[in-house]
């Protein structure tokens, strides 16, 4: 079946620094969405990307489309201590209601 | 607005034994969904209702689960009986039938078979 590659695994990185990860898939997605959960709770949505090359920010988090449709990155800058948690990336294609997740990069972020 | 609740938060049980979770979707969301994930591996989709209907229970690993939502709105998931490799974070998540990518997750059922 489809799946993601999600890296890296772990990240211990000092607070202030900035975090690349990044989603790659054999099959095309036409949507890719990055999702953080923290310890206790369920994922959130982070970013949501449509397009191929999109490139979307929320805060200090910028996410984005790959040209292939078949990865996505997701930045985050100036990490903070509350960063600490898992990104999990997933994509998914309009109506089928059913996202394929990636492995997860658990991020531990050192003050 | 109340979020996705999911219960019990933690399940711990024997080789054998039967186990039902429950999700309380967001009022109003026609889709709900299932995940699970085991420790270190990937969220992985099991099925989808919308309102009562199963639209899609291809992820689902064998007929020892059985998932329902009599009346569209809460669900449950029974694992009957439950083996070892069960054990995971079985996530609920729902959304509005028309915005079926902002999906808004439970914080999970955390269930180890022993």
């Amino acid at each position: 079946g489809q799946q993601l590659n999600q890296s890296p695994q772990s990240m211990f990185i000092q607070e202030g620094e900035d975090v690349s990860m990044n989603c790659t898939s054999s099959s095309i997605f036409n949507t890719w969405l990055w999702y953080k959960q923290e310890p206790g709770e369920g994922p959130v949505l982070l970013i949501a990307l449509y397009k191929a090359g999109e490139l979307t920010s929320n805060g200090r988090l910028t996410a984005q489309f790959g040209i292939t449709r078949k990865d996505s990155f997701l930045n985050i800058s100036a990490s903070i201590p509350s960063d600490v948690g898992i990104y999990f990336c997933a994509g998914g294609n309009t109506g089928t209601y059913k996202y394929i997740f990636g492995t997860g990069t658990r991020l531990k972020v050192l003050a | 607005e109340a979020g996705v609740t999911q219960f019990p938060s933690h399940s711990v049980i024997e080789k054998g034994q039967t186990v039902t979770l429950r999700c309380d979707p967001i009022s109003g969301h026609d889709n709900l969904y299932w995940y699970r994930r085991v420790m270190g591996k990937e969220i992985k989709f099991l099925l989808h209702f919308v309102k009562e209907s199963k639209q899609d229970e291809s992820g689902m690993p064998n007929n020892r689960f059985l998932a329902e939502r009599t009346g569209g709105t809460y669900s449950t998931l029974k694992v009957q009986p439950a083996e070892l490799e069960d054990s995971g974070v079985y996530f609920c998540a729902s959304s509005h039938i028309w915005g079926f990518e902002t999906q808004y997750f439970g914080p999970g059922t955390r269930l180890l078979v022993l």
